[in-house]
């Protein structure tokens, strides 16, 4: 079982729907969650940093964290063909200095 | 500089021949990271420099890979012997060293290598 699963998609939704993406992990030590968006032939970029259960919201994202479940989602409103990416979850335990563990990733379409 | 530069930003390569692969960190940045990304799955951890630390090799599939930072600075991943399987994209990241900085992770472009 990987350390971090996560649905590869691909997801394709319309202009302006809420999309929601999620992970599933197993190791309780993770801390610290992570989403970053991956554009075609780009590296990841970082787009959202949690490290406590609950809700954390920027602009039109949304990340939460449900420690109890090992659940975290990313939903994004209003989405937008720029939105267009691949999305990956990241968690981390503290003190464990050396790596982030990814998930798999979601490809995700939002069609105009 | 800037970002995370990586080059070459594309590499063909037969069959057994070796390549090297190159990272340029953020400047200030002493955690290094790299990583392979194959065709539909996630991020793959390879090795990680950490200041003046030994590195942690723990991900490196096989002896034919290895690698080296010169200086806390440039890191060089080399693959010897190339093989079909070694062909994905290599990202390399870098990160501040302690504190919460330690946990955001900057990625360069990566270096897409095809093994003929």
């Amino acid at each position: 079982q990987k350390e971090v699963e996560q649905d590869p998609g691909p997801l394709s939704v319309p202009e302006g729907a809420i999309v929601s993406l999620n992970c599933t992990y197993s190791n309780s030590a993770f801390q610290y969650f992570m989403w970053y968006r991956q554009y075609s032939r780009k590296g990841p970029e970082l787009l959202m940093y949690t490290y406590s259960s609950g809700n954390k919201e920027d602009g039109r994202f949304t990340a939460q964290v449900d420690k109890s479940s090992k659940y975290i989602s990313l939903f994004i409103r209003d989405s937008q063909p720029s939105d267009s990416a691949t999305y990956l979850c990241a968690d981390k335990a503290p003190g464990s200095a050396r790596q982030l563990t990814f998930g798999s990733g979601t490809q995700l379409t939002v069609l105009p | 500089g800037a970002g995370v530069s990586q080059s070459p930003s594309n590499k063909v390569t037969e069959k057994g021949k070796d390549v090297e692969l190159r990272c340029d960190p953020i400047s200030g940045h002493t955690a290094l990271y790299w990583y392979r990304q194959s065709l539909g799955q996630g991020l793959e951890f390879l090795i990680y420099f950490q200041g003046n630390s030994a590195p942690d090799k723990s991900g490196l599939p096989s002896d034919r890979f290895s690698a080296e930072r010169t200086g806390g600075s440039v890191s060089t991943l080399t693959i010897q012997r190339t093989q079909q399987e070694d062909s994905a994209v290599y990202l390399c990241a870098s990160s501040l060293q302690g504190g919460p900085g330690a946990n955001v992770l900057t990625f360069g472009a990566g270096s897409r290598l095809t093994v003929l």
